[in-house]
């Protein structure tokens, strides 16, 4: 059983389409995170969201809009797509919102923009 | 700069050497993570750290609050631990991510 699953693991689209990546979490966790590693491997955190609530939102394009329907489920929404956003994203679950436990990662979507 | 800072950034060593990747950072922080991505991409997180040490088989973490550091230790290293080797601070209000570059850890047969 796949803890932390993502759909799509690649996607490759066309600048100006809009696309969306789904991650769902079976652990029961009650925070759920999005992240973005770009060419040169860094991660940053794009989004962040606590039983549905949004905590987190970093200095993120409006073009990328999270939805949580519900805590289980953390979905990626990026309109008008940028060469720019071609990265890998990862999802990613922890079972507390503050104080820090450790986390569980998606084994990430890579999205490729031509 | 960078908030998060890791040395060395590459590392080779040969199997069965003991291995020291170093973490420092500047910030005031709730936690720090230790988190290992896999050649095919994969993530998994290792340790969270608020203060002391923590073991796990072969892998030993340390933190230093006052000195704003921690290491990360792998013993009797082996091919399999090849990996890029990520430290991740959570920020003291608990909103604030921060994550170093990555060592990038090849350790030869």
């Amino acid at each position: 059983d796949t803890a932390v699953s993502q759909t799509p693991k690649y996607l490759v689209t066309q600048m100006g389409n809009d696309k969306s990546i789904k991650c769902e979490q079976n652990l029961g966790h009650d925070t759920m995170y999005w992240y973005k590693q770009d060419s040169k491997k860094f991660l940053k955190i794009m989004f962040s969201y606590n039983n549905k609530e949004l905590i987190i939102n970093e200095t993120v394009p409006n073009r990328f809009s999270p939805k949580s329907p519900d805590k289980a489920h953390l979905n990626l929404h990026i309109n008008s797509l940028e060469l720019g956003d071609s990265a890998v994203y990862f999802c990613a679950s922890s079972p507390v919102r503050a104080g820090g436990y450790g986390y569980t990662f998606g084994s990430g979507t890579r999205l490729t923009v031509v | 700069k960078n908030e998060v800072e890791q040395s060395p950034q590459n590392l080779t060593a040969q199997e069965g050497e003991f291995i020291t990747i170093n973490c420092s950072y500047s910030v005031g922080i709730s936690a720090l993570h230790w988190l290992q991505q896999h050649p095919g991409g994969g993530i998994v997180s290792l340790f969270m750290l608020s203060s002391g040490k923590k073991k796990h088989g072969r892998l030993i973490a340390t933190i230093n609050i006052q000195e704003k550091h921690s290491s990360l230790h792998i013993t009797a290293s082996h091919p399999r631990d090849s990996a890029v080797y990520i430290c991740a601070v959570r920020g003291d209000t608990g909103n604030q991510f921060y994550f170093g570059t990555g060592t990038s850890l090849t350790v030869i047969p």
